[in-house]
């Protein structure tokens, strides 16, 4: 079945330590996301890419990194410069970026629960 | 600056009746609109849509209405079920393409 598939569920962190979160699709999508969710907000944008090997700062990319080598995965990593890394991660991809796929909504993974040890 | 604002935290409807869920927003510019609902520990899942060249979408059991003067979108389950408890987001895309999202409302449908 297609899908988006984030690994690990659930995460813990030390402090000062780098994690990466895995996300993958096999959609053939070209765009894909990460956005964070905290309690009583709304999914807030950290990074996305259109396209293979480029990628661009969301709303809160701050303490994060991304990479894009293949059209399939998207890892970010939360950074130790991350001060508030404890949230709900989640992955989307997206057709948009092809012609006449303008509007096609994002699809998403089941999220990464991160916490701080 | 909070631009998708869905100002019920939650909503509590009876089986079978209409749940009707509200979502406003400020920029005139959006051209796509869209609702999402998430089970806890679970991704979105993408429900219906709706371009803002168009005033109502229907899709089954979900419409979504849009109104570009006040700026609002409401998305009307009819009947409710007691499976249709979850949290619904509303979300709007700029621009730059980006979405932007609600803060969500909690729906719980009481058998």
């Amino acid at each position: 079945d297609g899908g988006i598939t984030q690994s690990p569920k659930y995460l813990f962190r030390k402090e000062g330590q780098n994690v990466t979160l895995s996300c993958e699709q096999n959609l053939n999508h070209d765009a894909m996301y990460w956005y964070r969710q905290d309690p009583g907000q709304g999914l807030r944008l950290i990074y996305y890419s259109q396209i293979v090997n480029d990628f661009q700062k969301g709303d809160i990319a701050e303490g994060y990194s991304v990479s894009r080598e293949k059209k399939e995965s998207f890892p970010l990593t939360v950074t130790s410069a991350q001060k508030n890394p404890t949230a709900f991660y989640l992955c989307a991809s997206s057709i948009e970026g092809r012609e006449g796929s303008r509007n096609q909504p994002q699809h998403f993974g089941d999220g990464t629960r991160l916490s701080i040890l | 600056d909070q631009q998708v604002k869905q100002n019920s935290p939650s909503l509590s409807v009876q089986e079978g009746r209409i749940s009707i869920l509200n979502c406003d927003y400020t920029n005139s510019m959006f051209d796509y609109f869209l609702w999402y609902k998430k089970y806890p520990a679970e991704g979105p899942t993408f429900l219906i849509s709706i371009s803002s060249i168009k005033d109502k979408n229907e899709d089954g059991r979900f419409t979504v209405f849009l109104n570009k003067s006040a700026k609002h979108l409401s998305l009307h389950i009819v009947p409710s079920q007691p499976g249709d408890s979850a949290v619904y987001f509303c979300a709007a895309r700029n621009q730059g393409g980006k979405l932007i999202f609600g803060q969500g409302t909690e729906l719980s449908v009481k058998p």
